[in-house]
C-alpha cells in the first residue's frame, strides 16, 4: 500500500537557522497538507496545496513559512528563520479525494 | 471557526471490554468526521471516518455513531485488545474546497491485558 515519506525524520536547528521539510505524498494525490503537532498536543492545521498554489492557511502559517512542489513528487514546507516555539512535529498528509486525508512519519523539529 | 472539544482524555479499560470515545463540534457545516489513531511516536493512521449524511459506520470492532441535531460524534471500540492502545484523535472539516479537518485534543487509551 503506497504511503506518504517525509525526510529527514529528525532535524535539529539552531534559532534563526533556515529548515527545509521534504514530503513525498502518495503518487496519484492532488491534494497536500502540512500540519504540526507540538509534543502532548492535538495536531495542528498549517497549509493546503491544490493546483501549485496555496489553498488554504491557518494563522500560525505567517511569512516566516512557505511551501513548494519543486518537482512532479515533492512537497516542501521551509521555515524561514526558526524559532524555539516552532520546535514540533511537522507531519504532511495527501489526499486523491478532497477530505480522506493520509499522513507520513512525520519530522521531528527540535530548535535550540 | 470550528472548535471541536473531545472526551475524555484518558481512558483506561479492561482487555475485553469496551472503550467509548466522544466528540462535539461546534459549526452546522461540518460534513466529515475522521477518526485517527495515533501510537507513541508514530504517524496519525486513519481508522474510520462518516460523512453528514450517514448517522452510523461500522468496521469490524469499531463503529462510529453520528448525531448532527447535537452535533455530536462518537468513536465505539468492542472486545479491546492491548494494541488497540494509542491516542485517538476525532475531527471535524467543512467541505469548502479542501477539507481542513479541526482535531480534538485526543483520548489516551490504555487496554490493560
Amino acid at each position: 500500500e503506497p504511503e506518504v515519506t517525509q525526510t529527514p525524520s529528525h532535524q535539529v536547528t539552531q534559532m534563526g537557522q533556515e529548515v527545509i521539510l521534504r514530503c513525498v505524498p502518495i503518487s496519484n494525490h492532488l491534494y497536500f497538507y502540512w500540519y504540526r503537532q507540538i509534543l502532548g498536543q492535538k495536531v495542528e492545521f498549517l497549509v493546503s496545496f491544490y493546483n501549485n498554489e496555496i489553498s488554504e492557511k491557518s494563522e500560525i502559517f505567517d511569512d516566516q513559512f512557505s511551501v513548494e512542489r519543486p518537482d512532479g513528487s515533492n512537497f516542501t514546507l521551509k521555515i524561514r528563520s526558526t524559532k524555539l516555539e516552532d520546535s514540533a512535529m511537522y507531519f504532511c498528509a495527501s489526499s486523491g479525494t478532497r477530505d480522506t486525508q493520509y499522513f507520513g512519519p512525520g519530522t521531528r523539529l527540535t530548535v535550540l | 471557526g470550528e472548535n471541536v472539544e473531545q472526551h475524555p482524555s484518558t481512558l483506561s479499560v479492561q482487555e475485553g471490554d469496551s472503550a467509548v470515545i466522544k466528540c462535539t463540534y461546534s459549526d452546522s457545516a461540518s460534513n466529515y468526521f475522521p477518526w485517527y489513531k495515533q501510537e507513541l511516536g508514530k504517524r496519525p493512521q486513519l481508522i474510520i471516518d462518516i460523512r453528514s449524511n450517514v448517522g452510523e459506520k461500522k468496521d469490524q470492532r469499531i463503529a462510529v455513531t453520528l448525531n448532527k441535531t447535537a452535533k455530536h460524534f462518537s468513536l465505539h471500540i468492542t472486545e479491546t485488545q492491548p494494541e488497540d492502545s494509542a491516542v485517538y484523535f476525532c475531527a471535524a472539516s467543512i467541505g469548502r474546497g479542501s477539507y481542513i479537518p479541526t482535531f480534538g485534543r485526543g483520548t489516551s487509551l490504555i487496554v490493560h491485558p
